[in-house]
């Protein structure tokens, strides 16, 4: 089976600017969670979809926001970029709604200038 | 506040030594984990125990719910093995998401 894979890889934005980051899950996963990883904050719980619907959301503000579609892929957005927002962005797949066993996508390294 | 805290924050070792990383939490738990991520930022799922102890290779986590502490060996230790060690848990009240501790660098020096 093909791992979790995310796109783009890198990634360099402006200020202001708005974001998508794309996570395909392992085929048959229906979750995906979001994570940022920040040299200051460490690794943070964005949110969670599954079956298309937000499960869980972590103490972001409203410009961080996502959405899972059919086939489980999953996007998250932000919305005027701050340079507070330069981070690795991780997203993790699991197979059951009750399985707590998390496969961690490579990552997408964003840049706010 | 739930909170995870890990020990010690950086760790040098020499080749072959045995490695031990300390895991603690708050409250109830219903997975805990430990991840590995190399330069690069890739992360790998290492284990994830509920109770007891887990084998891989040089690698065997145990955990003792009671005590709320869950430790990482790394038995031969290996330059490879350098890397950040990550503690996460899935806490009672809040479903699969995950907390996670600051992270632990190993260096292992040849």
């Amino acid at each position: 089976k093909a791992g979790v894979t995310q796109t783009p890889r890198y990634l360099i934005k402006t200020r202001g600017q708005q974001v998508t980051l794309s996570c395909s899950p392992i085929s048959g996963h229906r979750s995906v969670s979001w994570y940022q990883q920040t040299p200051g904050q460490g690794l943070q719980f964005l949110f969670e979809y599954f079956s298309e619907t937000q499960r869980n959301k972590g103490n972001f503000p409203g410009r961080f926001s996502g959405r899972q579609f059919s086939n489980s892929r999953s996007e998250m957005n932000v919305s005027t970029l701050e340079l507070g927002d330069s981070a690795l962005y991780l997203c993790a797949s699991r197979g059951g709604r009750f399985s707590y066993e998390q496969y961690f996508g490579p990552g997408t390294r964003l840049t706010v200038t | 506040k739930n909170e995870v805290e890990q020990s010690p924050q950086n760790l040098t070792a020499q080749e072959g030594e045995f490695i031990t990383i300390n895991c603690s939490y708050s409250v109830g738990i219903s997975a805990l984990h430990w991840l590995q991520q190399h330069p690069g930022g890739g992360i790998v799922s290492l284990f994830m125990l509920s109770s007891g102890k887990k084998k891989h290779g040089r690698l065997i986590a145990t955990i003792n719910i009671q005590e709320k502490h869950s430790s990482l060996h790394i038995t031969a230790s290996h330059p490879r093995d350098s890397a950040v060690y990550i503690c996460a848990v899935s806490w009672e009240t809040s479903g699969s998401r995950l907390t996670f501790g600051e992270g632990t660098q190993l260096t292992v020096n040849p």
